[in-house]
């Protein structure tokens, strides 16, 4: 079974250029997550799609940044404009929906954003 | 205050030494809790869940103090492979938001020496 992937691997672009990463979850996971760290910080949480609603977008830092989940399969992040301080690993990760809370959540191998 | 809390390390230790990890969660409605190893450059990757009775399986050995709101875990035998970052994280149910957002440690840092 293909585990949670992740588009592009690595991203650099410069202050105030757009970049859009990618992720695709494991296929029937309704739970898709957009996590990020930072360099020198822990890994935090963004925002949390069910199928295609954003059910939980509180670790979102600031407008710049938007998620879509159209039709519930990939999701998009998109960064605009992109900052300095945006730099850092953008992971996504995925999980199954269960009747007694939720599955184990599988991570993406991660895109390294360099902003420059 | 960190709402989860880990010692960096590097701890650097021997091929079959006991090694033992602890962290402290700030969130006392902090439902669930995991330890998660990251090799260099790649994803967390879960290693075991934790829960109040202590669980084991195989060399790793995990332990939950609800009341003091501490986790530990602890490796036994420890093999060259075993050189990662270990992620303590806690999983709160986001209040009203039906979210299970995962909040983690900055992660201790292991090496097994040869």
């Amino acid at each position: 079974e293909a585990g949670v992937t992740q588009f592009p691997s690595h991203s650099v672009i410069e202050k105030g250029q757009t970049v859009t990463l990618r992720c695709d979850p494991i296929s029937g996971h309704d739970n898709l997550y957009w996590y990020r760290r930072v360099m020198g910080k822990e890994i935090k949480f963004l925002l949390h799609f069910v199928k295609e609603s954003k059910q939980d977008e509180s670790g979102m830092p600031n407008n710049r940044f938007l998620a879509e989940r159209t039709g519930g399969t990939y999701s998009t992040l998109k960064v605009q404009p992109a900052e300095l301080e945006d730099s850092g690993v953008y992971f996504c990760a995925s999980s199954q929906a269960r009747a007694s809370g939720e599955g184990e959540q599988f991570f993406g191998p991660g895109t390294r954003l360099t902003v420059l | 205050r960190k709402e989860v809390e880990q010692d960096p390390g590097p701890f650097n230790v021997p091929e079959g030494a006991t090694v033992a990890f602890n962290c402290t969660y700030s969130n006392s409605a902090s439902q669930s809790f995991f330890w998660y190893r990251q090799d260099c450059r790649k994803e967390p990757k879960l290693l075991m869940s934790v829960y109040s009775s202590g669980n084991e399986d195989g060399r790793f050995t995990a332990q939950l103090n609800r009341a003091s709101q501490y986790i530990s875990l602890l490796i036994r035998d420890s093999k060259l492979s075993d050189s990662a970052t270990y992620l303590c994280v806690v999983n709160d149910l986001s209040s009203g938001a039906g979210s299970y957002q995962l909040t983690f440690g900055k992660g201790t840092k292991l090496s097994v020496i040869p």
